[in-house]
């Protein structure tokens, strides 16, 4: 299947480790944030969701936060496993329109 | 299956010939979105479906792509005078209602223009 991420960011852990992934967004109108995990050859797939009124949500396994002030997502992963190795995007969905912005991804290598 | 379905999964043309990509929405899903994604990059907006009307189609880049949902289910992308700057993924996401932001996305369609 199709490669994603050959030219994305990269970040290697070891299994067991958790791991932080960050994303900045640039249109302050956004207020729902979304971040998806995208292996190779698929599509991409829902992990977790922030509406802007809120500043921290959590899931199994995965927390998000939100920085409204500075434009700053990140997206927390625990103990994390060979099975979360792919590339994850942040997006965003702007208070007027439908359609997801996607940031630029990053990949994520998991040392077993 | 439960899941947003597209096909074919890989479409192989020529340049200049005419392609038609398909989705098929998760049951009962009223708002349908297409998204295209180049290597390396996070998928772009192209159109957005709300039933059999184009809310949104500010992200087609040009006359050459149109996209059809005529019974407010599944939709059909269409590209004229294929380039090949036009090879991609070609994503498609459904969501419950117009209310609701989750999109959920399907596999894609892999078009490669030669």
């Amino acid at each position: 299947g199709e490669s994603v991420g050959l030219h994305l960011p990269t970040l290697s852990v070891q299994e067991g480790d958790n791991s932080i992934i960050n994303c900045a967004y640039s249109n302050s109108a956004s207020d729902y944030f979304i971040w998806y995990k995208q292996e190779s050859g698929k599509g991409p797939q829902f992990i977790i969701d922030i509406r802007s009124n809120m500043d921290k949500r959590q899931g199994q396994r995965v927390t998000v936060l939100l920085n409204k002030t500075v434009k700053h997502l990140s997206l927390q992963i625990a103990a994390t496993q060979p099975g979360d190795s792919a590339v994850y995007f942040c997006a965003e969905i702007d208070t007027g329109r439908r359609a997801l912005t996607f940031g630029s991804g990053t990949r994520l290598q998991v040392q077993p | 299956g439960a899941g947003v379905s597209q096909t074919p999964s890989n479409k192989v043309t020529e340049k200049g010939k005419y392609v038609e990509l398909r989705c098929d929405p998760i049951s009962g899903h009223t708002a349908l979105y297409w998204y295209r994604q180049s290597l390396g990059q996070g998928p772009e907006f192209l159109i957005y479906f709300q039933g059999t009307g184009a809310a949104d189609d500010s992200g087609l880049p040009n006359d050459r792509f149109f996209a059809v949902r005529p019974e407010g289910s599944v939709s059909t992308l269409k590209i004229q005078r294929t380039e090949r700057g036009d090879s991609a993924v070609y994503l498609c996401a459904s969501s419950p209602t117009p209310l609701t932001d989750t999109q959920y996305f399907g596999p894609g369609t892999r078009l490669t223009v030669l």
